[in-house]
């Protein structure tokens, strides 16, 4: 079935950066986009970009443009996203999900990461 | 791209039905059909439940149906079960443009 397994929890200080894996399975990787979504504590969620894992090709959101880099390594069907000048407001879980491109539906997601930002 | 709104709660009995809100604008909500619903219970990775405004994933119970009229897309909820009790986000996307996730609505099975 298809799975994506995200990497563990993460505890950053201010100024920092974090990279955070999404290992996916159970389908061809390079079909599909990954999404990043973040969920603060006690918030909604908030699409932070995608990647599509064919060519590469990536959009972000402009409120994290600067700070935020997706990549790819189809080899491994393994999607990353690493922030950096990391602030206490990043302090997040951290999801990937597959998208079929055209769809809008984000389905399925990773089980999520929680990245922390305290000194 | 506005902000997607929602009502903050709602509530029935098990057996009822419940509608969703999603309220947009006529540039995105009314303009295109790319809005998806997601469940999510406490502490758990949010679930697709529909997508292209109507459709339902494999697995989805057929209890949950979206619709959408002008500027406002809805997801209904019958036959309650206390499983359903959960927080709803709805998402709203205009092609390459940011997804923005609504409010998020919170049902609560009396």
């Amino acid at each position: 079935q298809v799975q994506l397994v995200q990497s563990g929890t993460e505890v950053k200080e201010p100024g920092a950066s974090v990279k955070v894996s999404c290992k996916t399975s159970g389908y061809t990787f390079t079909s599909y986009l990954i999404q990043w979504v973040r969920q603060a504590p006690g918030q909604k969620p908030e699409w932070m970009g995608w990647i599509f894992a064919d060519s590469g090709d990536t959009r972000y959101s402009p409120n994290l443009q600067g700070r935020l880099t997706i990549t790819r390594d189809t080899a491994a069907s393994t999607a990353y996203m690493e922030l950096s000048r990391l602030r206490s407001e990043d302090t997040a879980v951290y999801y990937c999900a597959r998208e079929k491109v055209g769809d809008a539906g984000f389905d399925p997601w990773g089980q999520g990461t929680l990245v922390t930002v305290s000194s | 791209q506005s902000a997607v709104t929602q009502p903050a709660s709602v509530s029935g009995s098990p057996g009822q039905s419940i509608t969703i809100s999603c309220t947009g604008t006529s540039s995105d909500i009314g303009a295109y059909n790319y809005v998806s619903w997601y469940q999510q219970h406490p502490g758990k990775a949010p679930k697709l439940m529909i997508y292209g405004v109507i459709n339902r994933p494999s697995g989805v119970s057929d209890r949950f149906a979206g619709s959408k009229s002008g500027n406002v897309a809805s997801l209904t909820i019958s036959g309650l079960q206390a499983e359903d009790e959960a927080d709803y986000y709805c998402t709203s996307h205009i092609p390459n443009n940011p997804y923005v996730f609504g409010s998020g609505t919170k049902v609560t099975v009396l």
